[in-house]
This record gives C-alpha cells, sequence and structure tokens, in this order.
C-alpha cells in the first residue's frame, strides 16, 4: 500500500548545526515527493520537492535526497536557524490517483 | 501577500450545531481542497474541487460538505459537528491536479463544545 512515514517524531538540533529529518515511503512506484514545514498555528508551506528521476536536490539552505533503493527521502537542513523550528512533513504523491498523501510530521527543536 | 485566505482563525460551535468555514484564494487555482489536521498528525484530505467537480475522499464522513460558488471561494459545511471534529481545518490550492505544489490557508481551529 502506500505510506509515507517519519522515523522519528522529534529531533532535537543545536543552532548553527545541520539538520536531517529522514522519511521512508513504501511504493516504489512514486516518483514525486514534496517536503512542507508547518510553524505553530500556521498552515504547511512548501520547501522543495523531488522527482524520482533525480536523488539531489538543493535549495536555499535545504537540500532533499532521494534514495530509490530503499525508498528513502531526507531533508536537509543547513546552519539551523531558530526560525526553523516547525513540524516537517514528508508528502508523497500516489502513483494510483496522483493525489498528495502526506507523513505523520517530525517536531524540530532548535536548541540555544 | 496573503493568497489563500481563511475564515475565520478561530471558531467555536456546539455540538450539533451547524457551522461553515470559509476559504478565499487569489492565485486563481484551479484545484481548491479541504483537509482535517489533529494535533499535529499529518493532514487528511477530506475533499477537493477540481473547477466545479467536486471530488470526495471515500472515508468523508457524511455530516461534511463542500461548495464552491466559483473559482476564488470554497465552503467546508459540517452540518452536525460533534465532538471529534475539533481540530484544524485547512484550505489549500494547486493550479493543477498531480506534481503540484500545495499552497495552504493558516486554517481555522475548530472547538466543539
Amino acid at each position: 500500500g502506500e505510506s509515507v512515514g517519519l522515523h522519528l517524531p522529534t529531533l532535537s538540533v543545536q543552532e548553527g548545526d545541520n539538520s536531517i529529518i529522514n522519511c521512508a515511503y513504501s511504493n516504489s512506484a512514486s516518483d514525486y515527493f514534496i517536503w512542507y514545514k508547518q510553524e505553530s498555528g500556521k498552515g504547511p508551506q512548501f520547501i522543495i520537492d523531488i522527482r524520482s528521476n533525480m536523488d539531489k536536490r538543493q535549495g536555499q539552505r535545504v537540500t532533499v535526497l532521494l534514495n530509490k533503493t530503499v525508498k528513502h527521502l531526507s531533508l536537509q537542513i543547513a546552519a539551523t536557524q531558530p526560525g526553523d523550528s516547525a513540524v516537517y512533513f514528508c508528502a508523497e504523491k500516489s502513483p494510483r490517483d496522483d493525489k498528495i498523501i502526506f507523513g505523520k510530521g517530525t517536531r524540530l527543536h532548535i536548541l540555544p | 501577500d496573503a493568497m489563500v485566505i481563511q475564515n475565520p482563525r478561530y471558531q467555536v460551535t456546539q455540538f450539533g450545531k451547524p457551522v461553515t468555514l470559509s476559504c478565499s484564494q487569489t492565485l486563481n487555482h484551479n484545484v481548491m481542497y479541504w483537509y482535517q489536521q489533529k494535533s499535529s498528525q499529518a493532514p487528511k484530505l477530506l475533499f477537493h474541487y477540481y473547477d466545479k467537480d467536486f471530488n470526495n475522499e471515500a472515508d468523508t464522513p457524511d455530516n461534511f460538505q463542500s461548495r464552491r460558488p466559483n473559482t476564488s471561494f470554497c465552503f467546508l459545511d459540517i452540518r452536525s459537528p460533534g465532538l471529534g471534529d475539533a481540530a484544524m481545518y485547512l484550505c489549500a490550492t494547486s493550479k493543477g491536479w498531480g506534481n503540484e505544489k500545495l499552497f495552504f490557508g493558516s486554517g481555522t481551529q475548530l472547538s466543539v463544545l
């Protein structure tokens, strides 16, 4: 079946360090993945996406890595800042009906 | 500039009393979605409109209805709210379907007394 899940529900990172948030998916036919950031009291905000014909994609301070062999993707945030505190969701486009399916989310805590 | 606007920000209703949540968009996107989100869980899709075509998720209760009178506006009607319907309701839009990033509003936090 289709499922998108995260390995860790909470991640604490020292300010200035790099953060890595992981996500596993189950359907090898999935070909489009998205990371969203949700700050407290706000709706999810698009961060970065990646298609299955790529292994890596970089944005401003963020990098998404896709490992299709083990059906795993990760979000790397460089030089984590207090404003990065949020819940991060990975999402997957269902190959069955093209719907966007959200994973459970990881809360990122920034330590001073 | 707000692109997906949800009103109200907080809504309190009584058990069984109908409530309507509203969403408007300035993006002229074809697709509008309603998601339900509880306690930092993953957003759960209730239904979506592609233009005027309504698409209900199989597990969305009949208690939840939606209207899209024009491109810009979409409403979520809860006919008889129960305590289990207390949640954040998120409206989102996308230009098309599939391979499209979603633009979310800030949500309406619904409380049921």
